[in-house]
């Protein structure tokens, strides 16, 4: 079984600048997540998508962070304009359906992308 | 907001020994789940939790639920070197959304 895929792996920007991230779950998949992990961190929910509607944006910061999954199968989250403390690794999970639906429902993570802003 | 601490921050061990960590809130939670991530990559479910007092194992790894449901425990014996990494717990209840909160993980390093 195929895993998530991100793309880029890494990604070097200068504070200001514009960027994409990509992700495609696993097949299958109805339930989609982005998550922020800030070196030395736990992962954070950014955003949570059922299909292609939005659940949980609660902690995406809006003002600069957008995200879509228009055919409810790939996902790309966007930072416009990028500040140094968006400097993270961003990965990317999916899930048969929203967790807690049913008991052993499991988060599969990608790889995520290493972003540095300078 | 929900806040998982974890214990130790980091550990340096000898191959062979037996490893203790612990995940601790001031929330309740009814699921525990306990991930592993390897440099570079995203995090790996070890083991998943979902009753007060369960104590499941996997391979040489054991976690348990706390009988309050404020607190996990891992455990890995005879440590080797491909346990390096970090380990993470999570937790999870429908009254905050079923949303995944990590702690900051356990740093494991593993002298040979």
């Amino acid at each position: 079984e195929a895993g998530v895929a991100q793309s880029p792996r890494y990604k070097i920007i200068e504070k200001r600048q514009s960027v994409a991230f990509w992700c495609n779950p696993i097949s299958g998949h109805a339930t989609l997540y982005w998550y922020q992990q800030i070196l030395g961190q736990g992962p954070k929910l950014l955003i949570q998508f059922q299909n292609n509607g939005v659940v949980d944006d609660s902690q995406l910061p809006k003002d600069r962070f957008s995200a879509e999954r228009l055919k409810g199968v790939d996902s790309t989250l966007k930072i416009q304009p990028a500040k140094l403390e968006d400097s993270a690794v961003y990965l990317c999970a999916s899930s048969l359906g929203p967790l807690g639906r049913g008991i052993g429902e499991k988060l599969f993570f990608g790889s995520g992308t290493q972003l540095s802003v300078l | 907001g929900q806040q998982l601490n974890q214990s130790p921050q980091s550990m340096f061990i000898q191959e062979g020994e037996d490893v203790s960590m612990n995940c601790t809130s001031s929330s309740i939670f009814n699921t525990w789940l306990w991930y592993k991530q390897d440099p570079g990559e995203g995090p790996v479910l070890l083991i998943a939790l979902y009753k007060a007092g369960e104590l499941t194992s996997n391979g040489r790894l054991t976690a348990q639920f706390g009988i309050t449901r404020k607190d996990s425990f891992l455990n890995i014996s005879a440590s080797i070197p491909s346990d390096v990494g970090i380990y993470f717990c999570a937790g999870q209840n429908p009254e905050y959304g079923n949303k995944l909160v990590f702690g900051a993980g356990t740093i494991l390093r593993v002298k040979s």
